[in-house]
Protein backbone atom coordinates (compact mmCIF):
# COMPACT_ATOMS: atom_id res chain seq x y z
CA UNK A 1 0.00 0.00 0.00
CA UNK A 2 1.07 3.32 0.00
CA UNK A 3 2.25 5.91 2.12
CA UNK A 4 3.16 9.17 2.60
CA UNK A 5 6.08 10.97 5.07
CA UNK A 6 6.28 14.04 5.80
CA UNK A 7 8.55 15.54 8.57
CA UNK A 8 9.74 17.14 10.83
CA UNK A 9 6.35 17.51 12.51
CA UNK A 10 6.78 20.73 13.93
CA UNK A 11 9.49 23.20 13.49
CA UNK A 12 10.09 26.66 15.35
CA UNK A 13 12.75 29.08 13.65
CA UNK A 14 13.89 32.36 13.94
CA UNK A 15 13.54 35.28 11.11
CA UNK A 16 15.93 34.81 8.88
CA UNK A 17 16.94 31.32 9.06
CA UNK A 18 16.74 28.60 6.30
CA UNK A 19 14.15 25.96 5.93
CA UNK A 20 14.16 22.52 4.61
CA UNK A 21 10.85 20.19 4.55
CA UNK A 22 10.76 16.81 3.22
CA UNK A 23 7.99 14.63 1.92
CA UNK A 24 8.76 11.24 0.50
CA UNK A 25 5.68 8.51 -0.71
CA UNK A 26 6.03 4.68 -0.76
CA UNK A 27 4.30 2.35 -2.72
CA UNK A 28 4.25 4.04 -6.09
CA UNK A 29 5.83 5.30 -8.57
CA UNK A 30 5.62 8.65 -11.25
CA UNK A 31 3.24 10.36 -8.45
CA UNK A 32 2.31 14.30 -8.69
CA UNK A 33 3.11 16.10 -5.76
CA UNK A 34 1.81 18.73 -4.40
CA UNK A 35 2.79 21.38 -0.83
CA UNK A 36 -0.14 23.68 0.71
CA UNK A 37 -0.17 25.55 3.16
CA UNK A 38 -2.70 26.62 5.79
CA UNK A 39 -2.37 30.04 7.79
CA UNK A 40 -3.98 30.26 10.90
CA UNK A 41 -8.59 30.53 10.00
CA UNK A 42 -7.44 29.91 6.94
CA UNK A 43 -8.04 28.02 3.86
CA UNK A 44 -5.44 25.37 1.73
CA UNK A 45 -3.31 26.89 -0.70
CA UNK A 46 -1.49 25.34 -3.16
CA UNK A 47 2.31 26.68 -3.27
CA UNK A 48 4.03 24.33 -5.64
CA UNK A 49 3.43 21.17 -7.32
CA UNK A 50 5.31 18.64 -9.64
CA UNK A 51 4.44 15.96 -12.36
CA UNK A 52 8.10 14.83 -11.86
CA UNK A 53 11.76 14.78 -11.08
CA UNK A 54 13.19 18.61 -11.52
CA UNK A 55 9.61 20.00 -12.78
CA UNK A 56 7.94 22.52 -10.42
CA UNK A 57 5.24 24.36 -11.22
CA UNK A 58 4.83 27.88 -8.72
CA UNK A 59 1.25 28.52 -8.25
CA UNK A 60 2.50 31.93 -5.56
CA UNK A 61 5.17 33.94 -5.67
CA UNK A 62 6.60 33.67 -2.00
CA UNK A 63 9.58 33.12 0.02
CA UNK A 64 9.90 29.73 -0.59
CA UNK A 65 10.75 27.11 -3.16
CA UNK A 66 10.15 23.55 -3.81
CA UNK A 67 12.80 20.64 -5.27
CA UNK A 68 12.17 17.03 -6.65
CA UNK A 69 15.24 15.56 -6.83
CA UNK A 70 14.18 11.72 -6.97
CA UNK A 71 10.98 10.47 -8.16
CA UNK A 72 9.01 10.26 -4.88
CA UNK A 73 10.81 12.58 -2.66
CA UNK A 74 9.67 16.36 -2.61
CA UNK A 75 11.66 19.10 -0.53
CA UNK A 76 10.25 22.91 0.37
CA UNK A 77 12.77 25.54 1.26
CA UNK A 78 13.02 28.60 2.17
CA UNK A 79 16.72 29.99 2.40
CA UNK A 80 15.57 33.18 4.97
CA UNK A 81 12.07 33.03 6.31
CA UNK A 82 9.11 35.39 7.20
CA UNK A 83 6.86 35.57 9.99
CA UNK A 84 4.40 35.32 7.31
CA UNK A 85 6.01 31.52 6.53
CA UNK A 86 4.17 30.55 9.77
CA UNK A 87 1.75 28.10 9.35
CA UNK A 88 0.82 24.17 8.85
CA UNK A 89 2.20 22.72 5.70
CA UNK A 90 0.83 19.96 3.75
CA UNK A 91 2.68 17.50 1.60
CA UNK A 92 0.17 15.46 -1.00
CA UNK A 93 0.48 12.93 -3.88
CA UNK A 94 -2.08 11.88 -6.38
CA UNK A 95 -1.37 9.54 -9.52
CA UNK A 96 -0.81 11.30 -12.92
CA UNK A 97 -3.12 10.07 -16.00
CA UNK A 98 -5.05 7.29 -14.78
CA UNK A 99 -6.18 8.70 -11.72
CA UNK A 100 -9.03 10.54 -10.28
CA UNK A 101 -7.06 13.29 -9.09
CA UNK A 102 -7.90 11.91 -5.44
CA UNK A 103 -5.66 13.78 -3.18
CA UNK A 104 -3.69 11.55 -0.71
CA UNK A 105 -2.53 13.89 2.15
CA UNK A 106 0.78 13.45 5.01
CA UNK A 107 0.52 14.85 8.42
CA UNK A 108 1.84 18.28 8.55
CA UNK A 109 4.43 19.86 9.71
CA UNK A 110 3.68 23.43 11.70
CA UNK A 111 5.90 25.83 11.24
CA UNK A 112 6.20 28.79 13.31
CA UNK A 113 8.72 31.65 12.48
CA UNK A 114 9.91 33.74 15.60
CA UNK B 1 -11.48 26.80 -14.23
CA UNK B 2 -13.05 25.68 -11.68
CA UNK B 3 -14.29 27.05 -7.97
CA UNK B 4 -15.61 25.36 -4.70
CA UNK B 5 -17.88 27.68 -2.16
CA UNK B 6 -18.55 26.56 1.08
CA UNK B 7 -21.10 28.53 2.35
CA UNK B 8 -20.39 28.28 5.85
CA UNK B 9 -17.86 28.81 7.48
CA UNK B 10 -18.82 27.57 11.45
CA UNK B 11 -21.72 25.19 11.90
CA UNK B 12 -22.11 24.61 15.40
CA UNK B 13 -24.62 21.97 16.10
CA UNK B 14 -25.71 19.67 19.31
CA UNK B 15 -24.12 16.38 20.18
CA UNK B 16 -26.77 13.69 17.82
CA UNK B 17 -28.54 16.56 15.99
CA UNK B 18 -28.41 16.16 12.38
CA UNK B 19 -26.06 18.56 10.20
CA UNK B 20 -25.61 19.59 6.37
CA UNK B 21 -22.09 20.91 5.37
CA UNK B 22 -23.08 23.10 2.39
CA UNK B 23 -20.87 23.21 -0.89
CA UNK B 24 -21.44 24.73 -4.60
CA UNK B 25 -18.85 24.58 -7.53
CA UNK B 26 -18.45 26.13 -10.79
CA UNK B 27 -17.46 23.93 -13.69
CA UNK B 28 -17.84 24.10 -17.38
CA UNK B 29 -17.37 20.43 -17.94
CA UNK B 30 -17.97 17.40 -15.36
CA UNK B 31 -16.19 17.28 -12.47
CA UNK B 32 -15.18 14.56 -9.89
CA UNK B 33 -16.33 16.09 -5.89
CA UNK B 34 -14.93 14.87 -2.92
CA UNK B 35 -15.24 15.92 0.75
CA UNK B 36 -11.85 15.29 3.01
CA UNK B 37 -11.91 15.43 7.21
CA UNK B 38 -9.04 17.38 8.69
CA UNK B 39 -8.96 17.17 12.67
CA UNK B 40 -6.66 19.54 14.67
CA UNK B 41 -2.78 19.10 13.94
CA UNK B 42 -3.50 16.39 11.08
CA UNK B 43 -3.64 15.80 7.34
CA UNK B 44 -6.29 15.83 5.36
CA UNK B 45 -8.32 12.28 5.23
CA UNK B 46 -11.08 11.48 2.36
CA UNK B 47 -14.41 11.21 3.57
CA UNK B 48 -16.04 10.23 0.32
CA UNK B 49 -16.32 11.06 -3.55
CA UNK B 50 -18.38 11.31 -6.64
CA UNK B 51 -16.84 10.14 -9.35
CA UNK B 52 -20.47 8.53 -11.50
CA UNK B 53 -23.22 7.11 -11.12
CA UNK B 54 -25.39 7.22 -8.13
CA UNK B 55 -25.72 10.94 -7.19
CA UNK B 56 -25.78 9.20 -2.99
CA UNK B 57 -22.65 8.67 -2.15
CA UNK B 58 -21.99 7.01 1.34
CA UNK B 59 -18.80 7.60 3.13
CA UNK B 60 -16.85 6.69 5.91
CA UNK B 61 -18.11 8.02 9.73
CA UNK B 62 -21.82 7.89 8.93
CA UNK B 63 -20.87 10.77 6.42
CA UNK B 64 -23.36 10.92 2.85
CA UNK B 65 -23.09 13.28 -0.10
CA UNK B 66 -25.89 14.43 -2.57
CA UNK B 67 -24.42 15.15 -5.73
CA UNK B 68 -27.28 17.83 -7.57
CA UNK B 69 -25.92 18.75 -11.48
CA UNK B 70 -28.31 21.08 -11.54
CA UNK B 71 -27.89 22.99 -8.41
CA UNK B 72 -24.41 22.35 -8.73
CA UNK B 73 -23.86 21.54 -5.16
CA UNK B 74 -22.50 18.62 -3.81
CA UNK B 75 -23.45 19.14 0.35
CA UNK B 76 -22.33 16.53 3.30
CA UNK B 77 -24.91 15.10 5.85
CA UNK B 78 -24.45 13.44 8.29
CA UNK B 79 -28.60 12.26 10.80
CA UNK B 80 -26.69 12.03 14.01
CA UNK B 81 -23.18 13.99 15.04
CA UNK B 82 -20.85 13.16 18.13
CA UNK B 83 -18.60 14.81 19.64
CA UNK B 84 -15.64 13.17 17.59
CA UNK B 85 -16.61 14.79 14.77
CA UNK B 86 -15.59 18.07 15.64
CA UNK B 87 -13.25 18.74 12.51
CA UNK B 88 -12.41 20.86 9.36
CA UNK B 89 -14.23 19.65 6.10
CA UNK B 90 -13.23 20.69 3.02
CA UNK B 91 -15.35 20.18 -0.70
CA UNK B 92 -12.70 19.97 -3.58
CA UNK B 93 -13.58 19.56 -7.30
CA UNK B 94 -11.74 18.69 -10.42
CA UNK B 95 -12.19 18.47 -13.85
CA UNK B 96 -12.83 14.63 -14.30
CA UNK B 97 -10.40 12.76 -15.92
CA UNK B 98 -8.00 15.40 -15.24
CA UNK B 99 -6.12 13.46 -12.13
CA UNK B 100 -4.18 16.77 -11.88
CA UNK B 101 -5.03 19.45 -9.03
CA UNK B 102 -8.05 19.46 -6.57
CA UNK B 103 -9.63 22.78 -5.96
CA UNK B 104 -10.36 23.15 -2.70
CA UNK B 105 -13.07 25.17 -0.86
CA UNK B 106 -12.47 27.64 2.54
CA UNK B 107 -13.79 24.82 4.30
CA UNK B 108 -16.59 24.54 6.87
CA UNK B 109 -14.96 24.56 10.83
CA UNK B 110 -18.04 21.83 12.76
CA UNK B 111 -18.07 22.40 16.40
CA UNK B 112 -20.19 19.45 18.22
CA UNK B 113 -21.73 20.52 21.47
CA UNK B 114 -22.28 18.46 24.68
Amino acid sequence: SQTIHQWPATLVQPVGSPLSLECTVEGTSNPNLYWYRQAAGRGLQLLFYSVGIGQISSEVPQNLSASRPQDRQFILSSKKLLLSDSGFYLCAWNTGLAGTGELFFGEGSRLTVL
Amino acid sequence: AQSVTQLDSQVPVFEEAPVELRCNYSSSVSVYLFWYVQYPNQGLQLLLKYLSGSTLVKGINGFEAEFNKSQTSFHLRKPSVHISDTAEYFCAVTPAGSARQLTFGSGTQLTVLP
